[in-house]
């Protein structure tokens, strides 16, 4: 069965550092999304993307952050500087088109330190 | 702006029980709704997606109900398992919008 990977899934990394977490989506499908889930917290929706193009963000995506699809699989997220505050669980997730059944990858464990 | 809750917070039953878990969103303008299962520490798995135009899902022993108006959904699980002991989690998504989640369940069947 198709299924969205991400890497890795676990980082360590110290403040002011930047980190590129990386997803391979479902193959077929056009929208892709990150979502987090700080510890004992809510998951809360990141950026939506489509079409090589951010489609939707949240407040918490700053300038801190981007999104890119370098070549035709895969799908990164890219914190500039670290803070401490970004430590969490980050989840792609990818969808065939924009209101279809969503599935989302095992996550990545961003620890700040 | 979309908020959503489910009660209860955690449930602990014993095995073979039929059980509810419930899902309320305040914006019944929703275009479809999904519900989840995250086990510890790892990712969300799908398990049932209604749109706004379905009253009903079915999955294997799961069934999922959607009352649009009165914005809620529950999520029914028959004869349950020490295997589906995790936490179950309702996303909403209005037209256009991406996913609100909900804080989700804490399920434990015990043996």
């Amino acid at each position: 069965e198709p299924e969205v990977t991400q890497t890795p899934s676990h980082q360590v990394t110290q403040m002011g550092q930047e980190v590129i977490l990386r997803c391979v989506p479902i193959s077929n499908h056009l929208y892709f999304y990150w979502y987090r889930q700080i510890l004992g917290q809510k998951v809360e929706f990141l950026v939506s993307f489509y079409n090589n193009e951010i489609s939707e963000k949240s407040e918490i995506f700053d300038d801190q952050f981007s999104v890119e699809r370098p070549d035709g699989s895969n799908f990164t997220l890219k914190i500039r500087s670290t803070k401490l505050e970004d430590s969490a669980m980050y989840f792609c997730a990818s969808s065939e088109i924009m209101n279809t059944e969503a599935f989302f990858g095992q996550g990545t464990r961003l620890t700040v330190v | 702006k979309q908020e959503v809750t489910q009660i209860p917070a955690a449930l602990s039953v014993p095995e073979g029980e039929n059980l509810v878990l419930n899902c309320s969103f305040t914006d019944s303008a929703i275009y479809n709704l999904q519900w989840f299962r995250q086990d510890p520490g790892k990712g969300l798995t799908s398990l049932l997606l209604i749109q706004s135009s379905q009253r009903e899902q079915t999955s294997g022993r799961l069934n999922a109900s959607l009352d649009k108006s009165s914005g809620r959904s529950t999520l029914y699980i028959a004869a349950s398992q020490p295997g589906d002991s995790a936490t179950y989690l309702c996303a909403v998504k209005n037209y256009g919008q991406n996913f609100v989640f909900g804080p989700g369940t804490r399920l434990s069947v015990l043996p």
